[in-house]
């Protein structure tokens, strides 16, 4: 069965102190791995789809990177309304997507 | 170009009624996903479906739980019976495809409270 784990859980960072968040992952036969935001009392926001270990994805201050065991979320001079909870979720051929369960990000003024 | 519209947004429901949950998916979009987040837990699958068929339902409780997706219609997600249990957040998302290429669309939930 595909899973994903993520880390930290929470992350309290400084507007301005860059950082990253982690996603672990195994899957059979990788489609797709994909990162979203949560604001809270929202639903999932989608941010990003990378296909193969190299690949990366820019947005803003966000930049997704892939290797075929992990993914990591990097966060530029973050301001506060990158506050949120970032997800990360897999899809193995075509298969549904599974969800980690999150890194709440806290960016403080 | 509406999104993906869900409703209620809110529900509350006693011990042994029935919820039903209703997704309109985005325009142009044929596959339609629920999943249910309790809270500091991440999203869980329920079941995946196109127009008259559930093509994966393995994420689903085997009891009280249904779903369906009419050929008119919005997606419904149908609990029987609910118990405290059930409490949560009731997500549907739609994609354009089912590979997920472009990602899904999510609504903004259901929150269902059973007292």
């Amino acid at each position: 069965e595909d899973q994903v784990t993520q880390s930290p859980e929470a992350l309290r960072l400084q507007e301005g102190e860059s950082s990253s968040l982690n996603c672990s992952y195994t899957v059979s036969g990788l489609r797709g791995l994909f990162w979203y935001r949560q604001d809270p009392g929202k639903g999932p926001e989608f941010l990003f789809t990378l296909y193969s270990a190299g690949e990366e994805k820019e947005k803003e201050r966000l930049k997704a990177t892939l290797t075929k065991k992990e993914s990591f979320l990097h966060i530029t001079a973050p301001k506060p309304e990158d506050s949120a909870t970032y997800l990360c979720a897999v899809q193995g051929g075509y298969q549904k997507v599974t969800f980690g369960t999150g890194t709440k990000l806290q960016v403080i003024p | 170009n509406a999104g993906v519209m869900q409703n209620p947004r809110h529900l509350v429901r006693r011990r042994g009624q029935e919820a039903r949950l209703r997704c309109s998916p985005m325009k142009g979009h044929s596959h339609v996903y629920w999943y249910r987040q309790l809270p500091e837990e991440g999203l869980k699958f329920m079941v995946y479906l196109q127009k008259e068929n559930i093509i994966d339902e393995s994420g689903m409780p085997k009891e009280r739980f249904s779903a369906e997706f009419p050929k008119e219609g919005p997606s419904i997600l149908r609990i029987q019976q609910v118990v405290r249990g059930d409490s949560a957040a009731y997500f549907c998302a739609s994609s354009k495809d089912r590979g997920a290429n472009y990602g899904y669309t999510f609504g903004s939930g259901t929150r269902l409270t059973v007292v």
